[in-house]
């Protein structure tokens, strides 16, 4: 979607390195979500942003979002290679509820 | 609850013939969006129903696509005829509707049109 970008588009990061992902949006997020994707399977949920200014953690994954730069970031921290997958922005930008576009993922590799 | 289901989860179809995808979203989830991926336009949304009626089709990409929501248990997305550039990967997600809330995703229907 040329609505959401993401970058980098690949990672290859060593197994113990931290990691940040971006996602940018080109009109207003109204929410603002994280999905994980292994290769041949569905996405699934990661974490789910509303706020400016929100940010929200999982075991070793912070979600941030900054609703005035209509960006967000993830940041994976002493990364596995259990974390590798694709990782997809989705987001609310027309306020239909869950009305999801999404950014054209980020595919991270992780070295052990 | 056994989540989303999608049926077949692999679908190998030659050139013309009618291909029709099947979704079972979780139950009380009253959102269904169809989903297509592929590896040069990502992840892109096709139809959304809510309450069983499509709000928006805009993504679909022309009339050989088609789509219906008979009750609440059940979806369908329809390739009439198909062709070579219709192979990808289709997911089916459901979720609550208006509520800010997740959207749960299918394992995926992978097309290929030979």
């Amino acid at each position: 979607s040329q609505e959401l970008e993401q970058s980098p588009q690949s990672l290859i990061v060593q197994e113990g390195k931290n990691l940040t992902i971006n996602c940018t949006s080109s009109k207003t997020l109204y929410g603002l979500y994280w999905y994980k994707q292994k290769y041949g399977e569905g996405l699934i949920f990661l974490m789910m942003l509303q706020k400016g200014g929100e940010e929200k953690s999982h075991e070793k994954i912070t979600a941030k979002l900054d609703e005035k730069k209509q960006q967000s970031s993830l940041h994976i921290t002493a990364s596995q290679p259990s974390h590798a997958g694709i990782y997809l922005c989705g987001a609310d930008i027309g306020n239909a509820g869950n009305m999801l576009t999404f950014g054209g993922g980020t595919r991270l590799m992780v070295k052990p | 609850d056994a989540g989303v289901i999608q049926s077949p989860r692999h679908e190998v179809t030659e050139m013309g013939q009618e291909v029709t995808l099947r979704c079972k979203p979780i139950s009380g989830h009253n959102s269904l969006f169809w989903y297509r991926q592929t590896m040069m336009r990502g992840l892109e949304l096709l139809i959304y129903f809510n309450n069983n009626v499509p709000i928006d089709d805009s993504g679909m990409p022309e009339d050989r696509f088609s789509a219906k929501m008979p009750n609440a248990s059940f979806s369908t997305l329809k390739i009439q005829p198909s062709e070579p550039r219709d192979s990808a990967v289709y997911f089916c997600a459901s979720s609550f509707a208006g509520g800010n809330t997740e959207a749960f995703f299918g394992q995926g229907t992978r097309l290929t049109v030979v």
